[in-house]
């Protein structure tokens, strides 16, 4: 069984762009979250979809949208990229609404981002 | 607002040996559960443990074992006969059904396994 599945690995963008993100979920998997990972903040909670409904936000700009598609797929958005964008962004996938039922949260490699 | 640390940035043990990673969390829920995470150099976040608050007795999985201490809010992270595989970033996290599934993560503790 394929695991989660981020692409791409690594991305180099400038201020002012836009970058999408995308996550493929395990094969029957319905919830898809993003995480933000930094050296100064840590991890930290994007946001997470659950058949293709946002259940959860966290924190951030507006700048910062995803979606998930039918097929559970997820893509993140980040427009206008500042300097501080520049981060490890983390998908994980679960079979059900959440690993604190039971079920096991199981996270991707990671799209490695960074803005010049 | 619910905060996880890990007050040990760094922790050396050396291979066959036990060693404890600390994690303390801040919280008013009753009903949340806590995790440890390893994430090696490969960046993939693997799940070590987990515990739920309600339940009084440690979770155990293999060489890993936690001490949960829910008075004192206190979720160490024991590993015995520690492997050269085991060298990786463990992150503590916690997690509510009130904050919506989303994890707090600490900021980490970079275990490192000599031979």
């Amino acid at each position: 069984k394929a695991g989660v599945t981020q692409t791409p690995r690594y991305l180099i963008k400038t201020r002012g762009q836009q970058v999408t993100l995308s996550c493929s979920p395990i094969s029957g998997h319905r919830s898809v979250s993003w995480y933000q990972q930094t050296p100064g903040q840590g991890l930290q909670f994007l946001f997470e979809y659950f058949s293709e409904t946002q259940r959860n936000k966290g924190n951030f700009p507006g700048r910062f949208s995803g979606r998930q598609f039918s097929n559970s797929r997820s893509e993140m958005n980040v427009s206008t990229l500042e300097l501080g964008d520049s981060a490890l962004y983390l998908c994980a996938s679960s079979s059900g609404p959440g690993q604190l039922d039971g079920e096991k949260l199981f996270f991707g490699s990671g799209t490695q981002l960074s803005v010049l | 607002a619910q905060t996880v640390t890990q007050s040990q940035p760094e922790m050396s043990v050396q291979e066959a040996e036990t060693v404890t990673l600390s994690c303390t969390y801040d919280t008013s829920e009753s009903d949340y559960y806590l995790f440890w995470y390893k994430q090696p150099p490969s960046r993939q976040m693997i799940l070590v443990i987990r515990q739920e608050a309600y339940k009084q007795q440690n979770a155990t999985e293999n060489r890993f074992s936690v001490n949960f201490q829910k008075a004192a809010k206190s979720f160490s992270l024991k590993i015995s006969d520690s492997q050269l595989g085991d060298a990786a970033m463990y992150f503590c996290a916690y997690g509510a059904p009130n904050s919506g599934y989303a994890l707090n993560f600490g900021k980490g503790t970079s275990l490192l396994v000599t031979p």
